[in-house]
C-alpha cells in the first residue's frame, strides 16, 4: 500500500517537445504528491508538488497533473530542453509522515 | 548548496577499512535520513532518526552502523564492506511536522569499495 509505481524509467524528447512521466499510488491517506529532479553528481532537488486539493498545478514549464479518482499524478515538462536531461522522481506522503519515492525516470531531451 | 552538507564528497575504501560519511544540516528539521541510490535501485531507504532517535532500519547490514549525536548531524559509520555498497550515499533533512513534508537532500557521498 506504501508503494508508488513511476513509468517510464527512461524517456527521450527531442528538444522543444513534451515530456510526461506517470505515477500511480495505493494509499489513500497520502496528501503531498512531490517531484525531484536530480542531476549527474548532486542529490535530488523538490522541483514542484501538488496537494490533491487541486487537480493541477503549474510552475513555468513544469506541470503537475492530479487525478485522484484514479490514484495518478503527472509530470509535464513543456518545451523541453537540453538542460532539462536529469532523473525526476515522484513521491508521496501522508500527513508530514515519510515521503514514499517512485522508481525514478530518466529523461534524456536531444538538441 | 542545499542546506544539507554531506563530506566527504568521494571516498575510496578497501573491503578491511573503517570510515564515516558525515552529514550537517542546519535548517531546523528534526528529521534526517540515509539513503543509497545505485544502478538497482534509484532511491533505497536505509536509516531515518526523527528527533535523534532511530525509526526505521531497512535491513541493512550490520557493516553499516549509523550514528545521530543531535538534531543537526548524522554519521554513518562504515566497516568491512563489500564491492557491492559501492554507491551514491544520499543524507536529507525534513520538519515530520511542518506544512510542506518536502526533504532538503545533500549532494552525496560517492563510495568505491575496492
Amino acid at each position: 500500500q506504501q508503494q508508488v509505481k513511476q513509468s517510464p524509467q527512461s524517456l527521450i524528447v527531442q528538444k522543444g517537445g513534451i515530456s510526461i512521466i506517470n505515477c500511480a499510488y495505493e494509499n489513500t491517506a497520502f496528501d503531498y504528491f512531490p517531484w525531484y529532479q536530480q542531476f549527474p553528481g548532486k542529490g535530488p532537488a523538490l522541483l514542484i508538488a501538488i496537494r490533491p486539493d487541486v487537480s493541477e498545478k503549474k510552475e513555468g514549464r513544469f506541470t503537475i497533473s492530479f487525478n485522484k479518482s484514479a490514484k495518478q499524478f503527472s509530470l509535464h515538462i513543456m518545451d523541453s530542453q537540453p538542460g532539462d536531461s536529469a532523473t525526476y522522481f515522484c513521491a508521496a506522503s501522508n500527513s508530514g509522515n515519510m515521503l514514499t519515492f517512485g522508481g525514478g525516470t530518466r529523461l534524456m531531451v536531444k538538441p | 548548496e542545499t542546506g544539507v552538507t554531506q563530506t566527504p564528497r568521494h571516498l575510496v575504501m578497501g573491503m578491511t577499512n573503517k570510515k564515516s560519511l558525515k552529514c550537517e544540516q542546519h535548517l531546523g528539521h528534526n528529521a534526517m535520513y540515509w539513503y543509497k541510490q545505485s544502478a538497482k535501485k534509484p532511491l533505497e531507504l536505509m536509516f531515518v532518526y526523527s528527533l535523534e532517535e532511530r525509526v526505521e532500519n531497512n535491513s541493512v547490514p550490520s557493516r553499516f552502523s549509523p550514528e545521530c549525536p543531535n538534531s543537526s548531524h548524522l554519521f554513518l559509520h562504515l566497516h568491512t564492506l563489500q564491492p557491492e555498497d559501492s554507491a551514491l550515499y544520499l543524507c536529507a533533512s525534513s520538519h515530520l511536522d511542518r506544512g510542506n513534508y518536502g526533504y532538503t537532500f545533500g549532494s552525496g557521498t560517492r563510495l568505491t569499495v575496492v
